[in-house]
């Protein structure tokens, strides 16, 4: 799997948007960006993911550029509760048979709202 | 849909002693369970992967005769740390995969104190 970056700390107002930015400049052609988030003592939580177009869901947007060299997590309107580590991933989707079921976490970034 | 639970959500055990957690799949059937661990202020460390019905996978540096593994049953994996000592305390968390789309489903983490 490709190596991300991403800041170690943000902080963002509750209600505000809070834009999350992960660096893969090693990203292949076929992997695409994961984001899972982990709340204090949980388990960690999918949200989003794609290859190369934006994409949208219930929780969060994800904005890739063109280059697929970085890309952007935003969650529209943040809340107290969406305080979390958030870890951007890049990987090949899983399959059966491959070897590519695994997720590699990285240190991710603590988003911190505040009221 | 896909719910992971984990059983128990904390225990504290004296060392030497072994202790037992269990994962299962609540609406689902998992062809595949992972097990991570998470030190204090540390990321997820994959420390093996287990398929229903074999022995289990284990990641470079995890003693496989002390985590022991099993995935008796497409609901049902139980990790058993052997002897636990004090050093083993850690933050345990398991996840399923289905068949299709093979995506990982995180369960709620079991903290593990050793004293």
């Amino acid at each position: 799997d490709a190596k991300t970056t991403q800041p170690p700390s943000m902080d963002c107002a509750e209600g505000r948007a809070a834009n999350l930015p992960c660096n893969h400049s090693t990203i292949s052609g076929n992997e695409y960006v994961y984001w899972y988030r982990q709340i204090h003592s949980q388990g960690p939580q999918y949200i989003i993911h794609g290859l190369k177009n934006n994409e949208t869901n219930e929780m969060a947007s994800l904005i890739i550029t063109e280059d697929r060299k970085s890309s952007t997590l935003i969650l529209p309107h943040a809340t107290l509760r969406d305080t979390a580590v958030y870890y951007c991933i890049v990987r090949v989707p899983p399959s059966s048979g491959g070897s590519n079921y695994k997720l590699t976490f990285g240190k991710g970034t603590l988003l911190t709202v505040n009221p | 849909g896909a719910v992971v639970s984990q059983h128990p959500s904390r225990v504290i055990c004296k060392s030497g002693t072994s202790v037992k957690i269990e994962c299962r799949s609540l609406d689902f059937q998992a062809t595949t369970m992972f097990w991570y661990r998470q030190f204090p202020k540390q990321s997820l460390m994959l420390m093996a992967t287990s398929n229903e019905g074999s022995k289990a996978t284990y990641e470079q540096g995890v003693e496989k005769d002390k985590f022991l593994i099993n995935h008796a049953s497409l609901t049902l994996s139980t990790l058993t740390v052997t002897s636990a000592h004090p050093e083993d305390s850690s933050f345990y968390i398991c996840s399923a995969s289905s068949a299709a789309p093979y995506e990982q489903y995180f369960g709620p983490g079991t903290r593990l104190t050793v004293t």
